[in-house]
């Protein structure tokens, strides 16, 4: 099983601040699939990015994943008031699927 | 406009088998190739992937979970359904249904249910 570690574990920043979230997985990720998710209370996750650097659609060009093998980040150019939640990486290159433990993005 | 919706009881007993459906609406179960997945998060926690059901029936499930899962398909009402038997206080979760972005893979999940709220308790 792949185990996925995302850091930091809390990220406190102010509006218009760019947030940069790493998940960090213990064997390489096969084909780099790799997801994104954000996550507000009492929702359901929504994904934002697949294949470590596809938008989803309706997804804003803020956000953009990159990275390859054991290293992916999840970059927020400039941080919008509702950008501040948790955010999810999840493996699906092997089974099982696995999630990152979630990094909180709070304002500062 | 896809939308999936999850059912079942909100309480189970220690023991006991927990059992969900979820139910496909806006598009056919049976005329697609995707991997309908059950996922879950305990209160406060994060997410875990319990397993997914291919629309022709083929099923892949956690591990750590397997000895207890049992996913299902029923094309005819456009729903599948999880049963975890032999549950367990650490069991208390929600737990979503959701669909891939894409066909033939068991991940990124972009459409999810709403979520449906199992608590274990005697």
């Amino acid at each position: 099983e792949i185990v996925l570690t995302q850091s930091p574990g809390t990220l406190s920043l102010s509006p218009g601040e760019r947030a940069t979230l790493s998940c960090r997985a213990s064997q390489s990720v096969s084909s780099n699939y790799l997801a994104w998710y954000q996550q507000k209370p009492g929702q359901a996750p929504r994904l934002l990015i697949s294949d470590a650097s596809s938008r989803a659609t309706g997804i804003p060009d803020r956000f953009s994943g990159s990275g390859s093998g054991t290293g992916f980040t999840l970059t927020i150019s400039r941080l919008e008031p509702e950008d501040f939640a948790v955010y999810y990486c999840q493996q699906y290159g092997s089974s099982p699927g696995t999630f990152g433990q979630g990094t909180k993005v709070e304002i500062k | 406009q896809l939308q999936l919706q999850e059912s079942g009881p909100g309480l189970v007993k220690p023991s006991e088998t927990l059992s969900l459906t979820c139910t496909v609406s806006g598009a056919s179960i049976s005329s697609s190739n995707y991997y309908w997945g059950w996922i879950r998060q305990p209160p406060g926690k994060g997410l875990e992937w319990i397993g997914s059901i291919y629309s022709r029936g083929s099923t892949s499930h956690n591990p750590s979970l397997t000895s207890r899962v049992t996913i299902s398909v029923d094309t005819s009402k456009n729903q599948f359904s999880l049963k975890l038997s032999s549950v367990t206080a650490a069991d208390t979760a929600v737990y979503y249904c959701a669909r891939p972005d894409l066909e033939w893979r068991r991940g990124a999940f972009d459409i999810w249910g709403q979520g449906a709220m199992v608590t274990v308790s005697s």
